[in-house]
């Protein structure tokens, strides 16, 4: 079946570092791929997609590109800010059962001034 | 706009009894997701419904969970003879339609814990 494994947590970096935040897929079809985050205290929101291969997706100054080679969808931000501090979820959802999404298990990230 | 709201926020109950867990969608909304999401893990796909009916529930654990849609808006999420192991934040999320490139926007959840 479909999995996402994301790098362990939790991530601590001071602020205006570059983050990287690592996601490998297995995917038996096409998939595209998502970048979830989770502030705190608040509900699950869309980040970044990117729905075929060599796509980046960008928002906020987070960019992930879909690497259909690797079967990866790494998270980067070249100068991360205290109000970054949250948790993120890489996920997919199949070209072949379009509703189903398939989440890793989220990455910790604390950004100190 | 509203958003995707969920009731109750916070259930707590005892073994064996049953619950219920609503979801308010985004109008307009044609599909509708449910998740279960455990303390330090992903969101864990239950069903997802196209309108009325539930298009795939293949992550439904057990015969004790049911969803339901019956006018193609407002589900319900219901739980039989709750078990300890239920304990989690039940969340749903709502897209336009289902596609796999349609973003579904996610509710605040529900905490059911089972005591």
């Amino acid at each position: 079946g479909d999995s996402v494994t994301q790098m362990e947590g939790p991530v601590t970096l001071s602020e205006e570092a570059f983050l990287t935040i690592n996601c490998t897929y297995t995917a038996t079809g096409y998939p595209s791929l998502f970048w979830y985050v989770q502030y705190p205290g608040e509900g699950l929101q869309l980040l970044l997609k990117a729905t075929k291969a060599d796509d980046k997706g960008s928002n906020k100054g987070f960019e992930a590109t879909y690497r259909k080679e690797t079967t990866s969808f790494h998270l980067e931000k070249g100068s991360v800010q205290v109000s970054d501090s949250a948790v993120y979820f890489c996920a997919l959802i199949e070209n072949t059962n379009a509703g189903k999404s398939t989440f890793g298990d989220g990455t910790t990230l604390t950004v100190k001034p | 706009g509203a958003g995707v709201s969920q009731t109750p926020s916070n259930k707590v109950t005892e073994k064996g009894k049953y619950v219920e867990l609503r979801c308010d969608p985004i109008s307009g909304h044609t599909a509708l997701y449910w998740y279960r999401q455990s303390l330090g893990q992903g969101p864990e796909f239950l069903i997802y419904f196209q309108g009325t009916g539930a298009a795939d529930d293949s992550g439904l654990p057990n015969d004790r969970f049911f969803a339901v849609r019956p006018e193609g808006s407002v589900s319900t999420l219901k739980i039989q003879r709750t078990e300890r192991g239920d304990s989690a934040v039940y969340l749903c999320a709502s897209s336009l339609s289902s596609g796999r490139g349609n973003e579904q926007f996610f509710g605040p959840g529900t905490r059911l814990t089972v005591l």
